[in-house]
């Protein structure tokens, strides 16, 4: 139990264009879903707080308007990146928490954004 | 200002022996912690957690001990397994929140 995934894995953009990730928790339904990154040798930062049918709460430093994400259903939230810079390459990750758990968190397999 | 530590970046222990991971936290109002392991391009794997009211949380190999007062807490892995190899993350949250993470120490399990 407990499994969320990601889609794409991996992706390569070109610069000035748009990358939408998707979270899925596929066994679960998810109250609430997170969004981290994670740059080269660094540890996982928190991006954004997600609850199915709100606006999602962002951490300080990251950018609504540029990373726009959508919580539509209890197993699904998104994460698009817009207007994408090469320095937005990073691994993003999602988390769900959600079901029989209380605070424990759930992790997606990441994705592996390269913008050129 | 980083409110979660993990002071040892790497960590070597042979096989069978006992690995003691530790991580510090600054801010007391953590009400929970986690421990995950990871490996590079992959998402962390939930291994145990702990309330800030408990001392100490046992999962077959894996018991996580909680110092409040140090502010301290570390995961202890008996015996250790060449497949425990991998990068594990200390986490700290409270309430509803997102978690805050350590950077994380390597542990090499040596045959």
């Amino acid at each position: 139990g407990a499994v969320v995934s990601q889609h794409p894995s991996r992706v390569i953009c070109k610069s000035g264009t748009s990358v939408k990730i998707e979270c899925r928790s596929l066994d679960f339904q998810a109250t609430t879903m997170f969004w981290y990154r994670q740059f080269p040798k660094q540890s996982l930062m928190l991006m954004a707080t997600s609850n199915e049918g709100s606006k999602a709460t962002y951490e300080q430093g990251v950018e609504k308007d540029k990373f726009l994400i959508n919580h539509a259903s209890l197993t699904l939230s998104t994460l698009t990146v817009t207007s994408a810079h090469p320095e937005d390459s990073s691994f993003y990750i999602c988390s769900a928490r959600g079901g029989t758990s209380t605070y424990e968190q759930y992790f997606g397999p990441g994705t592996r954004l390269t913008v050129t | 200002d980083q409110q979660v530590k993990q002071n040892s970046p790497s960590l070597s222990v042979q096989e069978g022996r006992i690995s003691i991971l530790n991580c510090d936290y600054t801010n007391s109002m953590f009400d929970y912690f986690l421990w995950y392991k990871k490996y590079p391009a992959e998402g962390p794997t939930f291994l145990i957690s702990i309330s800030s009211i408990k001392d100490k949380n046992e999962d077959g190999r894996f018991t996580v001990f909680l110092n409040k007062s140090a502010k301290h807490l570390s995961l202890h892995i008996v015996p250790s397994q060449p497949g425990d190899s991998a990068v594990y993350f200390c986490a700290a949250g409270r309430g509803a929140d997102g978690l805050t993470f350590g950077k994380g120490t390597h542990l090499i399990i040596q045959p």
